[in-house]
């Protein structure tokens, strides 16, 4: 079946601009995460959803950042007035289950970068 | 908080074993999973440890022991396609939450 998808692949914007990301789960799946990855770095955890509501929040970096999942499946996250130390991968996961097991399956990412 | 501590680089020669450690300091804790990303790639899962001990699956094995907040990954008979990024991650009581290490870059060798 069809894996994690992920638009834009790409993104170059403007310093002040906003952006959309989206990503689309594993059909089925009740969990989705998103998390940062700049270059060379590891995941930086920003949200996660348990079906349309996000128990945890605690990763976005600022105000600017907002995320929302609508009908248990698809999710945006909406960046505000884009800075530069935005710039990163931005990588959006799925899993149907949480607790003690949430073997997370990965989209290829949005490569986001803010001139 | 969470934080994990792994190695930043290792390398090796094909055919070799190689260890990852993996120390962890959460508030909670469910268990260690691992995951391997390829450069420019997505990360994908390898292993899970909810339980003290060791867990194979081919050639990679994971061992938790949870009294010392340590794991390690395992890979054996080492190719040259398993030069990658290897990340631990703690899956924490928060439900379905996990905080990723920052990685280990491995490089195999012929």
């Amino acid at each position: 079946g069809a894996g994690v998808s992920q638009s834009p692949s790409n993104k170059v914007t403007e310093k002040g601009k906003d952006v959309e990301l989206r990503c689309d789960p594993i059909s089925g799946h009740t969990a989705l995460y998103w998390y940062r990855q700049s270059l060379g770095q590891g995941l930086e955890f920003l949200i996660y959803f348990q079906g349309n509501s996000a128990p945890d929040k605690s990763g976005l970096p600022s105000d600017r950042f907002s995320a929302e999942r609508t009908g248990g499946s698809v999710s945006t996250l909406t960046i505000q007035r884009t800075q530069q130390e935005d710039s990163a991968v931005y990588l959006c996961a799925s899993s149907s289950e949480t607790g003690t097991y949430n073997e997370q399956f990965f989209g290829p990412g949005t490569r986001l970068t803010v001139l | 908080g969470q934080s994990l501590e792994q190695p930043s680089e290792v390398t090796a020669v094909e055919g070799a074993i190689v260890q990852i450690n993996c120390t962890y300091q959460t508030s909670g804790f469910y268990g260690l999973s691992w995951y391997q990303q390829h450069d420019g790639g997505a990360p994908t899962f390898l292993s899970y440890n909810g339980l003290d001990g060791l867990e194979e699956t081919g050639r990679f094995s994971s061992f938790l022991s949870r009294s010392d907040s340590y794991g390690y990954l395992l890979l054996q008979e080492l190719q040259m396609k398993d030069s990658a990024s290897y990340f631990c991650a703690a899956n924490n009581t928060n439900a379905g939450k996990s905080t990723f290490g920052d990685g280990t870059t491995l490089t195999v060798k012929p």
